[in-house]
């Protein structure tokens, strides 16, 4: 079974910085692309970042860019979403979300998030 | 960026409803058009992927059609456990994965 296990996630001042983790079990993580998607509150979806399996693809959403960055641990089956600089409008449950094995953006698989707020 | 417009954003219905969420592209994406469930305090479920092909496991009561720039998601027999706002999402661009605004469905 596909497990996703998101953590790091909490209270922080405006401009400071979060690392979040994912913890990825039951496939074979280093065979899949991955992304954060964030939900702020009351809100919808927004996709955040991308990274392929290789780490060799990277994206942002144009909010995050510059300020946020994607990684991956293959030994570790780890991803992770480096958060500096943060602002009020970062304020949302943050997802990781696996990508189909063909398909990259295709996302078949989510954790069940962690909350980050930014606030003073 | 491609823009996803979802309508509408919330509907009421009664339970045997059929109920139809439409979503429309700012330009031709192909079929590269998913459809997910989210239900209150839970992540989001794939239902529909590729616009018209029902993940395994879904009920059949869920369906997706559509291509190009207009997309419908459809169940036809609306289900108490349905409750839940439903996303569209696009990508044919990979380096700008877009969502729709979202529909939330209610019983009547």
């Amino acid at each position: 079974e596909v497990q996703l296990v998101e953590s790091g996630g909490g209270l922080v001042q405006p401009g400071g910085s979060l690392r979040l983790s994912c913890a990825a079990s039951g496939f074979t993580f280093s065979s899949y692309s991955m992304n954060w998607v964030r939900q702020a509150p009351g809100k919808g979806l927004e996709w955040v970042s991308y990274i392929s399996s290789s780490s060799s693809t990277i994206y942002y959403a144009d909010s995050v860019k510059g300020r946020f960055t994607i990684s991956r641990d293959n030994a570790k089956n780890s991803l992770y979403l480096q958060m500096n600089s943060l602002r009020a409008e970062d304020t949302a449950v943050y997802y990781c979300a696996r990508a189909n094995s063909i398909a990259d953006g295709l996302i078949q698989h989510w954790g069940q998030g962690t909350l980050v707020t930014v606030s003073s | 960026d491609i823009q996803m417009t979802q309508s509408p954003s919330s509907l009421s219905a009664s339970v045997g409803d059929r109920v139809t969420i439409t979503c429309q592209a700012s330009q031709d994406i192909s079929n590269y058009l998913n459809w997910y469930q989210q239900k209150p305090g839970k992540a989001p479920k794939l239902l529909i992927y590729d616009a018209s092909n029902l993940e395994t496991g879904v009920p059949s009561r869920f369906s997706g059609s559509g291509s190009g720039t207009d997309f419908t998601f459809t169940i036809s027999s609306l289900q108490p456990e349905d409750i839940a706002t439903y996303y569209c999402q696009q990508y044919d661009n990979l380096s700008m994965l877009t969502f729709g605004g979202g529909t939330k469905v209610e019983i009547k």
